[in-house]
């Protein structure tokens, strides 16, 4: 998991809240992507951004909002949380020139 | 529909014996391959890709082996190690993807190695 950090690891929210994930590169490169990951469910695309300043939805968007005001960073936003949203989430990046994706560590959010 | 299919999603095999991981898809427009290994509480890693004008990849204990007629592609680990537990990813990439160059997944195989 080299190269991409999450914060926080873990995280409680209450139904209605809102918070955001972050994630970072230290690799300058240009793709990044959120997932979801579910029991049963693999790994779900929510957002993607192609280079600094663009965005766009994977399977999964609604209830979620991105950013990626930088090369470096690209981050999460749940703006009212709902139980259906508890799920590990994956920031990663994508070598230029190449279709590896290389994961960060992940965070466990709980909303209750 | 999954067009990425890991049909089984457990498999459990001896120590030093050969792991088979299979891995069915349904879109033929798709020309790269790859697997990915989870731990328990980390993120996903690399580990092993192939082009769609090869049949087969090796790399040290794991090979992959891709059949396009059958639309299949298999994950052999050998010898297999008490280490190599965990769950294993199959992803494909379409060709013509675009810039984002999205992957789509499997489910997932839990691997265990016994000692």
């Amino acid at each position: 998991n080299a190269g991409v950090t999450q914060t926080p690891k873990f995280q409680v929210l209450k139904t209605g809240q809102s918070m955001t994930l972050q994630c970072a590169q230290d690799m300058n490169h240009n793709s990044m992507y959120w997932y979801r990951q579910d029991p049963g469910m693999g790994l779900r695309l929510i957002y993607y951004s192609a280079s600094e300043g663009t965005t766009d939805k994977g399977e999964v968007p609604n209830g979620y909002n991105v950013s990626r005001l930088n090369k470096r960073e690209f981050s999460l936003r749940l703006e009212s949380a709902a139980p259906s949203q508890t799920s590990v989430y994956f920031c990663a990046q994508r070598r230029d020139g190449s279709y590896e994706q290389y994961f960060g560590p992940g965070t466990r959010l709980t909303v209750t | 529909d999954q067009q990425v299919k890991q049909n089984s999603p457990s498999l459990s095999v001896q120590e030093g014996r050969i792991s088979i991981l299979n891995c069915d898809y349904t879109n033929s427009m798709f020309d790269y391959f790859l697997w990915y290994k989870k731990y328990p509480a980390e993120g996903p890693t690399f580990l092993i890709s192939i082009s769609s004008i090869k049949d087969k990849n090796e790399d040290g204990r794991f090979t992959v082996f891709l059949n396009k007629s059958a639309k299949h592609l298999s994950l052999h680990i050998v010898p297999s190690q008490p280490g190599d537990s965990a769950v294993y990813f199959c992803a494909a990439k379409r060709h013509n993807a675009g810039n984002n160059r999205k992957l789509i997944w499997g489910l997932g195989t839990s691997l265990a190695v016994n000692p």
